[in-house]
């Protein structure tokens, strides 16, 4: 019944390796978006999707690749992982076209440690 | 692109006190400010939100005020209980919600 959510919620994984972080939205919503919080809990958006078009892409390292297969996933791939990547990316979802304004819905987010 | 700034980074108050917490934004163009509280190991989540044709709004002992000349709007939480302990973001986007710009966040912490 989770609006928002991502798999898998940990992960620690070495330098170099790739890895890749899925997230689902079952709320009908036509964009979504990956969020990076680092430890200093700044929130800071990554790439954003809409009906799985990218309209929104951050100044993010190019070992990151966001897939949309449909407008209800959006999948996190990250090749050569840096200890820099070590943080908490959460992954969101939105209607995006309503005048009253759009609600974001996080995921739980999921704990990337690069040791 | 928009920037949003939020005071304080901390904010301790006693339990029953008030609490308040400001934020800035430079993008005139935002029309829609929602605030998230973030619980420790938890997702954001919205609290309340409010639209640039609003100057206030109130859902019990939350309030957020909005002044669109300025541009800062603010986050008034009454009567705080230790379960008010989290971290807050106050967010800008414009296009209502196309594009969401987060402040730095707030440690509130209320001490019984």
């Amino acid at each position: 019944d989770t609006a928002v959510s991502q798999t898998p919620k940990y992960l620690v994984t070495q330098m170099g390796n790739d890895k890749s972080i899925k997230c689902e939205q079952n709320l009908g919503h036509d964009t979504m978006y990956w969020y990076k919080q680092d430890s200093k809990k700044f929130l800071k958006i990554m790439f954003s999707y809409n009906n799985k078009e990218l309209i929104i892409n951050e100044t993010v390292p190019n070992r990151f690749s966001p897939k949309s297969p449909d407008k209800a996933h959006l999948n996190l791939h990250i090749n050569s992982l840096e200890l820099g990547d070590s943080a908490v990316y959460f992954c969101a979802s939105s209607q995006g076209d309503r005048p009253s304004g759009n609600t974001i819905y996080f995921g739980e987010g999921s704990w990337l440690t690069v040791v | 692109g928009e920037n949003v700034e939020q005071h304080p980074s901390t904010l301790s108050v006693q339990e029953g006190d008030s609490a308040v917490i400001k934020c800035t934004y430079s993008d005139s163009a935002s029309n829609y400010f929602p605030w998230y509280k973030q619980e420790l190991g938890k997702r954001p989540q919205l609290i309340i939100d409010i639209r640039s044709n609003v100057g206030e709004k109130k859902d019990q002992r939350i309030a957020v005020t909005l002044n669109k000349t300025a541009k800062h709007f603010s986050l008034h939480i009454t009567e705080t209980q230790p379960e008010d302990s989290a971290v807050y973001f106050c967010a800008a986007s414009y296009n209502y919600g196309q594009n969401f710009v987060f402040g730095p966040g707030t440690r509130l912490s209320v001490l019984p």
